[in-house]
């Protein structure tokens, strides 16, 4: 079964950091891009990180640029997010989401997400 | 980065009705839109790629077109299953926007 796994989520003070992780199962991890998508309260669903399979291109959303770095580990199938100087507006339900192999790029597997809060 | 306007941001349909959801781009993305179905405590589920690619599974009532600028998700007979928020995304370049949602609800 095809499946993504978050976890890492928690409450955290402004400033401070967090590292997020999803485990991926039954798929050749290596060969997809990944993402991370996260829904603030009450807000709609906005793209935060993506990473190709080869971890040779990675893209963010201008909001976490400088303070998030996506990374992955392909021997452990395993997609990362550190998450440096959050803030409140950081707190969110964060998804992975499996892409495509080729484009155009669509995000096809979805874990069930890990929830941020920042706060003091 | 391109920007996503998407229409109604909610709507109220009885059971059987025809719904239109509307996707407009800020710029010419070919065939770069993907519609996803998000219910309130689960993940999301991608409905469309490519337009109008219905993946495996998603029933056939759900259709999708478009292409350049302007999209479209029609559900031909909303099922009482089919509520929940509706988003397009564009992947045809970074930031992999979304719209900001449609929610159907129930009349």
């Amino acid at each position: 079964e095809v499946q993504l796994v978050e976890s890492g989520g928690g409450l955290v003070q402004p400033g401070r950091s967090l590292r997020l992780s999803c485990a991926a199962s039954g798929f050749t991890f290596g060969d997809y891009a990944m993402h991370w998508v996260r829904q603030g309260p009450g807000k709609g669903l906005e793209w935060v990180s993506g990473i190709s399979g080869n971890s040779g291109t990675k893209t963010y959303v201008d909001s976490v640029k400088g303070r998030f770095t996506i990374s992955r580990d392909n021997a452990r199938n395993s997609l990362y997010l550190q998450m440096n100087s959050l803030r409140a507006e950081d707190t969110a339900l964060y998804y992975c989401a499996k892409g495509r192999q080729v484009a155009p790029d669509a995000f096809d597997i979805w874990g069930q997400g890990t929830t941020v809060t920042v706060s003091s | 980065d391109i920007q996503m306007t998407q229409s109604p941001s909610s709507l109220s349909a009885s059971v059987g009705d025809r719904v239109t959801i509307t996707c407009r781009t800020s710029q010419n993305i070919n065939n770069y839109l993907n519609w996803y179905q998000h219910k309130s405590g689960k993940a999301p589920k991608l409905l469309i790629s490519a337009a109008s690619n219905l993946q495996s599974g998603v029933p056939s009532r759900f259709s999708g077109s478009g292409s350049g600028t302007d999209f479209t998700l029609t559900i031909s007979s909303l099922q009482p299953e089919d509520f929940a928020t509706y988003y397009c995304q564009q992947t045809y370049s970074p930031p992999h926007t979304f719209g900001q949602g449609t929610k159907v609800e129930i009349k």
